[in-house]
């Protein structure tokens, strides 16, 4: 049982580029989101997801693209990288109804963009 | 913006309690008080939470008030590995989009030996 796990850990890119930022879950919760955090800052969520098919957006989407197309999975696409992406992403998980209230999260993915 | 207020830091001596405060004055009645805190640069981790009444677990209790405005989360016998920072987080219940963690800039404690 992994949990959540992400990948890479890190990233380097140059202004312009595209990448991926992998998030994968082996708990079979419906909901996933990603967050970014910057220096000295608390989290602000990006994107967010309550089931396969489901997205929506958080407080700061501008610049991120997500697709759902399976439980255990949720992506987080940089269409065109800039500086100011420069930052940590977390991605987590937890149950939509009943259950648990705690919400798990990944180990971060540490991106910079020249 | 973050429903709640905490102070930006906090010092605690090894072995002792420590004690962070976390208003939220304008909490609703369907509202959970959250703590979760994050160890360096690792992702957040899950405490406690509580809606009226207090709660322990193994890690930690959360006394909130009477009128909910503003809760104390203890950690009863603080060690090195506490240092960390402390999100206090309201929200309501688990359901769907209104269960979204908005967090603020949470509480920096430094437990020092």
């Amino acid at each position: 049982n992994a949990g959540v796990t992400q990948t890479p850990k890190f990233q380097v890119l140059k202004t312009g580029q595209s990448m991926t930022l992998q998030c994968a879950q082996d708990m079979n919760h419906e909901y996933m989101s990603w967050y970014r955090q910057d220096p000295g800052m608390g989290l602000r969520l990006i994107h967010y997801s309550v089931g396969a098919g489901i997205t929506d957006q958080g407080e700061v989407p501008n610049g991120y693209n997500v697709s759902r197309s399976t439980t255990e999975d949720f992506p987080l696409r940089l269409l065109s990288a800039a500086p100011s992406q420069t930052s940590v992403y977390f991605c987590a998980t937890r149950e939509v109804w009943g259950g648990s209230f705690e919400q798990y999260f990944g180990p971060g993915t540490r991106l910079t963009v020249t | 913006d973050a429903k709640t207020t905490q102070p930006p830091s906090m010092d605690c001596a090894e072995g002792r309690a420590a004690n962070l405060p976390c208003n939220h004055s304008t909490i609703s009645g369907n509202e959970y008080v959250y703590w979760y805190r994050q160890i360096h640069s690792q992702g957040p981790q899950y405490i406690i939470h509580g809606l009226k009444n207090n709660e322990t677990n193994e890690m930690a209790s959360l006394i909130i008030t009477e009128d909910r405005k503003s809760s104390t989360l203890i950690l009863p016998h603080a060690t090195l590995r506490d240092t960390a920072v402390y999100y206090c987080i309201v929200r309501v219940g688990n359901g769907g989009s209104q269960g979204n963690l908005i967090f603020g800039k949470g509480t920096k404690l430094s437990v020092k030996p």
